[in-house]
């Protein structure tokens, strides 16, 4: 059964640093285009990187400088590294291989 | 950037009765391959969003066949022929033919 598993949300103060985590089971990040998409509260769905297998990444342009998408192969896990957060930031965010395979999310909550 | 336009935003459908949610795109999602890269989701609240329809028209893996999907170009639908109870929720269309991958505004459906 593949099964994506994200950790390392929280409640963070503005201008700190935060990584996510996304454990991935029966499927090979590294052979696989993974991403990270978010969710506000309220509010629609946001796609925030990609990695694909060659280590090329794409990004969000308003995350594009802040956040950092990588993958482990050795530890099957795909990471979002968010620096400089800001209360915009706040989200649901969900790690998936896009379009068919989505973990359940870790909210992030940016406030002082 | 590719702009995803969801008509209506919300949509209060009888039992039974069928359903249609449209999607624009600010330009075609016509790869130079040929394929075009368009997703329909289906999200409950505090779910992920679950995909039913991928590449237009086909329908995922476990998903009933009242739902369909069709377009070409810039203009994309997704119909329910028969609306159940379950359907309620929020459907989004994403395109994923060029960076940076977009989604719509959402739509809600509801029972009236």
């Amino acid at each position: 059964e593949v099964q994506l598993v994200e950790s390392g949300g929280g409640l963070i103060l503005p201008g700190e640093s935060l990584r996510l985590s996304c454990a991935v089971s029966g499927l090979s990040v590294a052979t696989n285009f993974m991403s990270w998409v978010r969710q506000a509260p309220g509010k629609g769905l946001e796609w925030v990187a990609t990695i694909n297998s060659a280590y090329n990444s794409w990004y969000a342009d308003s995350m594009k400088g802040r956040f950092t998408i990588s993958r482990d192969n050795s530890r099957n896990t795909l990471y979002l590294q968010m620096n400089n957060l800001r209360a915009e930031d706040t989200a649901v965010y969900f790690c998936a291989r896009l379009t068919d395979v989505w973990g359940k999310g870790t909210t992030v909550t940016v406030s002082s | 950037d590719i702009v995803m336009t969801q008509t209506p935003l919300s949509s209060p459908v009888t039992l039974g009765q069928p359903a249609s949610i449209s999607c624009r795109s600010s330009q075609s999602l016509v790869r130079s391959d040929g394929d075009t890269y368009l997703s329909w989701f289906h999200q409950r609240p505090g779910q992920p969003p679950r995909l039913l329809i991928d590449s237009i028209s086909n329908r995922f893996s476990g998903v009933p066949d009242r739902f369909s999907g069709s377009g070409a170009g810039t203009d994309f639908t997704l119909k329910i022929s028969r609306v159940e109870a379950e359907d309620v929720g929020i459907y989004y269309c994403m395109q994923a033919s060029q960076f940076p991958y977009t989604f719509g505004q959402g739509t809600k459906l509801e029972i009236k």
